[in-house]
């Protein structure tokens, strides 16, 4: 079965401070997608990067990285010198090909508070 | 700049009444969905739609419909509201196809209260 673990529930860390945000996942499909979604207060989710399963390379992104471990199962994603916007709740989402993308399974989200 | 709208941010129903949620996208997507996000669960998909006229089930859907009459609009229909039905409701829209690799464009979400 398709399942998305995100453990940490709340993170608080002082502005400037690394953070990483842990999404354990678990198919049986050999062809999936991995995203990463933050949800600001406003509550719109807004897409924040893709991984396809075949693609390992980490990403980064300004202050944001991401580490895809197949061997694992994760894809950990890292704010480097956090700032009082990236206070969020972030999830972690799934999508196998086998179901065309029809259903995506999300993590129970991580929220993150970033102090000043 | 592209857009899902929702047409109530916040609503507030009585158990029994019959409670229509709208879901209105302008990015010509095939693809819609009504999901309901409760604190520790995540998002859980209630309905999608890939088509007009189309509709499958979600995850958990008892208690819920749809309506899918216009491509850019999608309407989640609870109804008889009840105090379990109290939530955040999200719609999304996405481009069909891509096996899966497309992302959801996600919409502000309403929070219905049922007393």
């Amino acid at each position: 079965a398709q399942k998305v673990t995100q453990a940490q529930t709340e993170i608080s860390v002082v502005e400037k401070e690394d953070v990483t945000l842990d999404c354990v996942y678990e198919t049986r499909d050999t062809t999936y997608y991995l995203f990463w979604y933050k949800q600001p207060p406003s509550g719109e989710l807004v897409f924040l990067i893709r991984r396809n399963s075949f693609d390992e390379q980490n990403e980064i992104s300004g202050r944001y990285s991401w580490n895809f471990q197949k061997s694992t199962s994760s894809f950990n994603f890292t704010i480097t010198a956090s700032q009082v916007v990236d206070s969020a709740v972030y999830f972690c989402a799934l999508s196998e090909a086998r179901t065309g993308g029809f259903k995506t399974i999300f993590g129970a989200g991580t929220r993150l508070f970033v102090k000043a | 700049d592209v857009k899902v709208t929702q047409s109530s941010r916040y609503l507030v129903k009585r158990t029994g009444e019959k409670v229509f949620l709208e879901c209105v996208q302008d990015m010509d997507h095939e693809n819609m969905f009504w999901y309901r996000q409760d604190p520790g669960l995540g998002l859980r998909l209630i309905y999608f739609s890939y088509d007009v006229k189309m509709k499958e089930k979600g995850d958990i859907p008892e208690g819920y419909s749809v309506s899918r009459e216009k491509k850019e609009r999608f309407s989640l229909i609870l109804e008889s509201a009840s105090t379990n039905q109290t939530s955040m409701y999200l719609c999304a829209s996405s481009f069909r196809g891509g096996q899966g690799r497309n992302e959801q464009f996600f919409g502000p979400g309403t929070r219905l209260t049922v007393l």
